[in-house]
């Protein structure tokens, strides 16, 4: 069975201090990895979507990198503002034909201090 | 992009009573829809998968009686909470794929259920 973990839990920086958010997944065998943003009491926001056979994508000020072999992605946020607090999740979609469904990660709680 | 709505956005109850909560692909079909649960400072948990004309499959330890799932057309997933106790009080988010197996999953802003 998938699990996904995301380290740190949460996590507070400065302003203008780059984040990095870890999120590592136990089976290899994924279609695609997503990045999501969700501000408290909201739906979630699609940051980046990385598929299996790429290694990294970019938008902005975020980056998302994959590692497939060893079940890890990392995103990373530059120059920080206090606008990215929220909290930031991953999710695997697994190649599995029953459903594909998209294994989310706990998140990681991101606060940035003016 | 593709956009989901959820209605209704947020949600009082009382005890024992049933509450409808509708997801909708405005301009996009979806073949299927994804119903998930999230209790405070925790992560989306996937209740059950809704797949037009035909029966939800649900998740383990999710009671199908009580989450009743109805998804009649491409663009409207329905799920009922019968019976509804204060425990069943979190947030409900519905995702709805584009057509095909590999489709991408687009999510709604999810409701708010409260249970007095």
């Amino acid at each position: 069975k998938q699990e996904v973990t995301q380290i740190p839990a949460a996590l507070s920086v400065p302003e203008g201090e780059n984040l990095v958010l870890n999120c590592s997944f136990t089976d290899s065998a994924i279609y695609n990895l997503q990045w999501f943003r969700q501000d408290p009491g909201k739906g979630l926001t699609s940051l980046l979507l990385i598929q299996s056979s790429q290694r990294e994508q970019t938008s902005g000020r975020l980056n998302a990198s994959l590692d497939k072999s060893s079940g890890r992605s990392t995103l990373y946020i530059a120059a920080s503002q206090p606008g990215d607090s929220a909290t930031y999740l991953c999710a695997v979609r697994e190649l599995k034909a029953a459903g594909n469904k998209l294994t989310f990660g706990g998140g990681t709680r991101v606060l940035v201090k003016p | 992009g593709a956009v989901v709505s959820q209605h209704p956005s947020w949600v009082i109850c009382k005890s024992g009573t049933s509450v409808k909560i509708e997801c909708r692909s405005l301009d996009f079909q979806a073949t299927t829809m994804f119903w998930y649960r999230q209790f405070p400072k925790q992560s989306l948990m996937l209740m059950a998968t809704s797949n037009e004309g035909s029966k939800a499959t649900y998740e383990q330890g999710v009671e199908k009686d009580k989450f009743l799932i109805n998804h009649a057309s491409l663009t409207l997933s329905t799920l009922t909470v019968t019976s509804a106790h204060p425990e069943d009080s979190s947030f409900y988010i519905c995702s709805a794929r584009e057509t095909g197996l590999l489709g991408e999953q687009y999510f709604g802003p999810g409701t708010r259920l409260t249970v007095t």
